[in-house]
């Protein structure tokens, strides 16, 4: 069951611009993480957010964990073509079970 | 320090045919996933081991799929009989506990046709 949606499924920007991506549940996470996956590749952890209303920086990547722990976003600055891959976030329940979201597919244009 | 190591990276089988998938985790980690991804269902879980033991393999999808850990280093992912619609990539996939972050292999890209 996916419990988690992401929004827009895909994205496809030019170089400089910023965007962001949505993860929205009806389910509280106890903590949420978004992961890259590049193409060929498994995804690899960015971040880890725990608590509600937290905002966490990884230098042009903006992670915020919404107040009621349901939803999160991803706010990238001046994308770069390097930025280009599959974004997951996982919500994490009581038991430390992770369920990923949907995914959002992102290409940026050079 | 190696990463999850999964083979094979590409498999290409007819239907009906076995397919053994296989890890082998990151040293120390004592969690083990099996994830299965597919553009349509996205990334799925298939079976959690938690100290080699079989926590939750509720994600299984039928008896044709089932899985083994039988120690803290190695693990396969069995398809038999396998039909196309199983095509995949298997992701394996450990942790140190259950809820810390996760790290990925590279995935077996496994084709049934």
């Amino acid at each position: 069951t996916q419990l988690l949606e992401q929004s827009p499924q895909f994205l496809s920007i030019q170089e400089g611009e910023n965007l962001t991506v949505y993860c929205n549940s009806s389910s509280v996470f106890s903590s949420l993480q978004w992961y890259r996956q590049e193409p060929g590749e498994g995804p690899v952890l960015l971040v880890t957010v725990v608590t509600g209303g937290e905002v966490k920086k990884l230098k042009r990547l903006t992670f915020q964990f919404g107040d009621a722990r349901k939803d999160s976003s991803l706010h990238i600055t001046a994308a770069q073509p390097g930025d280009t891959g599959l974004y997951l976030c996982a919500g994490a329940n009581t038991g430390n079970q992770f369920y990923f979201g949907t995914g959002t597919s992102l290409t940026v244009i050079p | 320090d190696a990463g999850v190591i999964q083979s094979p990276r590409h498999e290409v089988t007819e239907m009906g045919q076995e397919v053994t998938l296989r890890c082998k985790p990151i040293s120390g980690h004592n969690s083990l996933f099996w994830y299965r991804q597919t553009m349509m269902r996205g990334l799925e879980l298939l079976i959690y081991f938690n100290n080699n033991v079989p926590i939750d393999d509720s994600g299984m999808p039928e008896d044709r799929f089932s899985a083994k850990m039988p120690n803290a280093s190695f693990s396969t992912l069995k398809i038999q009989p396998s039909e196309p619609r199983d095509s995949a990539v298997y992701f394996c996939a450990s942790s140190w506990t259950r809820g810390n972050t996760i790290y990925f292999g590279e995935g077996s890209w496994l084709t049934v046709v």
